[in-house]
Formats: structure tokens, C-alpha cells, sequence
């Protein structure tokens, strides 16, 4: 079964500081993996997407993340945290032949000034 | 501007009754998505549609129904057989391929009198 792993419920980073959100994920095939960000009350937007290539993926707002093939994991970094960066974060796969998206369980990031 | 629209932004719901939740897209998307977001369960997709009068039960479907007669309007309706319906509603759209990400809507929070 294919499916998305967020270990993380909350992470709380300092301003400034670098951060981590973690995923990791199980697919069969080439994995399709993307990064969410919710704002409270609101939707979920694109931050960034692995397809192939380049292990590094440069996304929205600063933010990266790391696909790792043997690790099968796919977190994501900021190099300089911001308050404003506090939010929920979903890592998500696609799965291809039945164009399902499946989701983690999100992980809450809270930076403190 | 371009995007999705979900309505109402909060519905309440009778016992016994069902209630009727909008979706409406003008990004000339072929598929639509329904998810289900509950506090540490990420989001569950309830049904996905790839293209106008066809639609698949994702994996929480039972107590929910679906049409897609128009490309841009994919209605969800949250049935009396759904006795836990307390959540918050997100309706998403994409351009059908692997490397296609999400489009939300804002959400709609969905409460029971």
C-alpha cells in the first residue's frame, strides 16, 4: 500500500534557526512527492514538488526539501526560520494509475520569536 | 481571478438531514477532489473526479455523494447515513497528470446541531 508518513506532530524552532520537517513515504514506482503549507481556516498551498532529477528542489517562500531514494524520505528545510513560517505543513504522493493524492497527517510548525 | 470556490464557509447540519456543499472551479480543470480534514488525521480524500459525469469513492466514501455534471462545478453532498460529518471540507482541482499540483478552496467547516 502506498502511503505518506509525517513523524513529527509539532515542531517548535527559534527564529532565525534552521528547520526540518520530516516525511517519509512508501510507494511502488517512481515517487511523485509534493509539500503543503495551511494557514488556519484556510486551504492548503503549493510549496513544492520532487518528479525526478536534482535530489534538491528549491519551493515557495524560502523554503527546500531533500528526496532521499534509499532513506525514502523527502524532508523539508528552511535555512532561516521566520514566525511567520508557523503553520501546518502536509507532505503528500501522488499515485500514479489512479491519480490519487495521499496526504500525511501534518505536522505544526511553530516558530518562537 | 482564477481559482476555486467553496461555499458556504460554515454549514450546519440536522440530525437526519442532508446538506449540500458548493465547489466551483474556473481554472479549466479536468480533475476534481474531495478531502476530509479532522484534527491529527490529515486530510482523507472522500471522492475524486478526472473528467465531467464520471467519479471514484476514495477511501472514505460511504455517507457522501458526488456529481459531476459540469467540468467546473463538483457538488458534495454529506448524507444522514454520515453520522460523524464534523469536519472541515476541502474541495481541490488539478490538471490530470503526476506532476500536477493541488488547487484548494478555502474549506467549508461542516458542524452537526
Amino acid at each position: 500500500a502506498q502511503s505518506v508518513a509525517q513523524p513529527e506532530d509539532q515542531v517548535n524552532v527559534a527564529e532565525g534557526n534552521p528547520l526540518t520537517v520530516k516525511c517519509t513515504y512508501s510507494v511502488s514506482g517512481n515517487p511523485y512527492l509534493f509539500w503543503y503549507v495551511q494557514y488556519p481556516n484556510r486551504g492548503l498551498q503549493f510549496l513544492l514538488k520532487y518528479i525526478t532529477g536534482d535530489n534538491l528542489v528549491k519551493g515557495s517562500y524560502g523554503f527546500e526539501a531533500e528526496f532521499n531514494k534509499s532513506q525514502t524520505s523527502f524532508h523539508l528545510k528552511k535555512p532561516s526560520a521566520l514566525v511567520s513560517d508557523s503553520a501546518l505543513y502536509f507532505c503528500a504522493v501522488f499515485t500514479s494509475g489512479t491519480y490519487k493524492y495521499i496526504f500525511g497527517t501534518g505536522t505544526r510548525l511553530k516558530v518562537l520569536a | 481571478d482564477g481559482g476555486i470556490t467553496q461555499s458556504p464557509k460554515y454549514l450546519f447540519r440536522k440530525e437526519g438531514q442532508n446538506v449540500t456543499l458548493s465547489c466551483e472551479q474556473n481554472l479549466n480543470h479536468d480533475a476534481m477532489y474531495w478531502y476530509r480534514q479532522d484534527p491529527g488525521q490529515g486530510l482523507r480524500l472522500i471522492y475524486y473526479s478526472q473528467i465531467v459525469n464520471d467519479f471514484q469513492k476514495g477511501d472514505i466514501a460511504e455517507g457522501y455523494s458526488v456529481s459531476r455534471e459540469k467540468k467546473e462545478s463538483f457538488p458534495l453532498t454529506v448524507t444522514s447515513a454520515q453520522k460523524n460529518p464534523t469536519a472541515f471540507y476541502l474541495c481541490a482541482s488539478s490538471i490530470l497528470g503526476h506532476e500536477e499540483k493541488l488547487f484548494f478552496g478555502s474549506g467549508t467547516q461542516l458542524s452537526v446541531l
